[in-house]
């Protein structure tokens, strides 16, 4: 079955560092992939998504590239902020059929001053 | 653009009463709307997919009976949850998607304590 592997957390990191957080994926189909955030306190949002290979998503800063070699899907970011300090989902659905996410299992991310 | 609400954001009820939480999309209309549960410190979980005038899929291991999908409209689904128990406390996640698209939208969720 389709599923999604996250690095563990948590990620403890001072601000303005580099930030990488790992996703590697299996599916039977060909999956649009998806960086989700939860900030405290709030649902998730849409970070950013790809939908085909070599595709890069990115917004706020983060940016994501849709490897289908080594089908991944690795977030990065140049500096992070304190404001940055989240739960980050990595997430894909196949497009054939049903809408279903399918998300890994989170990486808790916090900044400090 | 693109709003899901969910009511109540939080709740308290005692073993074996049901509870009933509502999700709704505000601007836009939603066949599709997914209900999830995230356990503390763990990712979410799909309980179910709902579409709009049929009856709720649910996923395995997920009991129809004990967890009342309802989709009457383009812009509500409910998950009533009967004869709640102690492990029925969680954060309970909507979502919703709109006609012919992959992504979904979320709720804040509904954080469910039951006593």
């Amino acid at each position: 079955g389709d599923s999604v592997t996250q690095m563990e957390g948590p990620v403890t990191l001072s601000e303005e560092a580099f930030l990488t957080i790992n996703c590697t994926y299996t599916a039977t189909g060909y999956p649009s992939l998806f960086w989700y955030v939860q900030y405290p306190g709030e649902g998730l949002q849409l970070l950013l998504k790809a939908t085909k290979a070599d595709d890069k998503g990115s917004n706020k800063g983060f940016e994501a590239t849709y490897r289908k070699e080594t089908t991944s899907f690795h977030l990065e970011k140049g500096s992070v902020q304190v404001s940055d300090s989240a739960v980050y989902f990595c997430a894909l659905t196949v497009i054939q059929g049903a809408q279903k996410l399918v998300f890994g299992q989170g990486t808790r991310l916090t900044i400090n001053p | 653009g693109a709003v899901v609400s969910q009511h109540p954001s939080w709740v308290i009820c005692k073993s074996g009463t049901s509870v009933k939480i509502e999700c709704r999309s505000l601007d836009f209309q939603a066949t599709t709307m997914f209900w999830y549960r995230q356990f503390p410190k763990q990712s979410l979980m799909l309980m179910a997919t709902s579409n709009e005038g049929s009856k709720a899929t649910y996923e395995q291991g997920v009991e129809k009976d004990k967890f009342l999908i309802n989709h009457a409209s383009l812009t509500l689904s409910t998950l009533t949850v009967t004869s709640a128990h102690p492990e029925d406390s969680s954060f309970y996640i909507c979502s919703a998607a709109q006609p012919r698209s992959y992504e979904q939208y979320f709720g804040p969720g509904t954080r469910l304590t039951v006593t």
